[in-house]
């Protein structure tokens, strides 16, 4: 059964800052990893879907890494903002399968 | 439609009482999931469907957790016998087919008194 874990859990960090959140699973063999975005109290946002095929997708100022051999995949922010405060969640979605979320602060 | 629509968004029942929650998926997704967030926690995985068909329904928490789909298109969530422990957000996703990317709808509160 795929364990998908995420690591660390709450995360603070100064305006500006660059910054990655780590997303682990325990079975290699899948065939894509999504990362999302969850706002208190809201539905979850779609941020980028790497393909088993693909090392990295990138989209403004996101960057997802995906090493399937190690079982890990990353997600770099550059430069954060206080609005990308929020939970990021890691799926493997062929396994249908979440992590429990890093929880991002961003301060002014 | 061009997004997930689940409704209501908010749901509140005494315990006991039966509850259904909708989805509407966007149009011509075949695939639609369901996942359980309670507050503070994770996305539990419920069910999954393909089409009409449920190939995995191994995240229902008991048998008076039931869905069902028809039309390939909507999918229904109904929870018998609500009790406390039901509360929590329930998330509904489409993907264009099994194991692509999903697109999740808001959600429905449920809170059981």
């Amino acid at each position: 059964k795929q364990e998908v874990t995420q690591i660390p859990a709450a995360l603070s960090v100064p305006e500006g800052e660059n910054l990655v959140l780590n997303c682990s699973f325990t079975d290699s063999a899948i065939y894509n990893l999504q990362w999302f975005r969850q706002d208190p109290g809201k539905g979850l946002t779609s941020l980028l879907l790497i393909q088993s095929s693909q090392r990295e997708q990138t989209s403004g100022r996101l960057n997802a890494s995906l090493d399937k051999s190690s079982g890990r995949s990353t997600l770099y922010i550059a430069a954060s903002q206080p609005g990308d405060s929020a939970t990021y969640l890691c799926a493997v979605i062929s396994d249908m399968r979440f992590g429990a979320g890093t929880r991002l602060t961003v301060k002014p | 439609g061009a997004g997930v629509s689940q409704s209501p968004s908010n749901k509140v029942t005494e315990k006991g009482k039966d509850v259904e929650l909708r989805c509407d998926p966007i149009s011509g997704h075949t695939a639609l999931y369901w996942y359980r967030q309670s507050l503070g926690q994770g996305l539990e995985f419920l069910i999954y469907f393909q089409g009409n068909s449920a190939p995995d329904k191994s995240g229902l928490p008991s048998d008076r957790f039931s869905a069902e789909r028809t039309g390939g298109s909507v999918s229904t969530l109904t929870i018998q016998r609500t009790q406390q422990e039901d509360s929590a957000v329930y998330l509904c996703a489409s993907s264009l087919a099994p194991s692509y990317g999903y697109t999740f709808g808001s959600g429905t509160r449920l809170t059981v008194v």
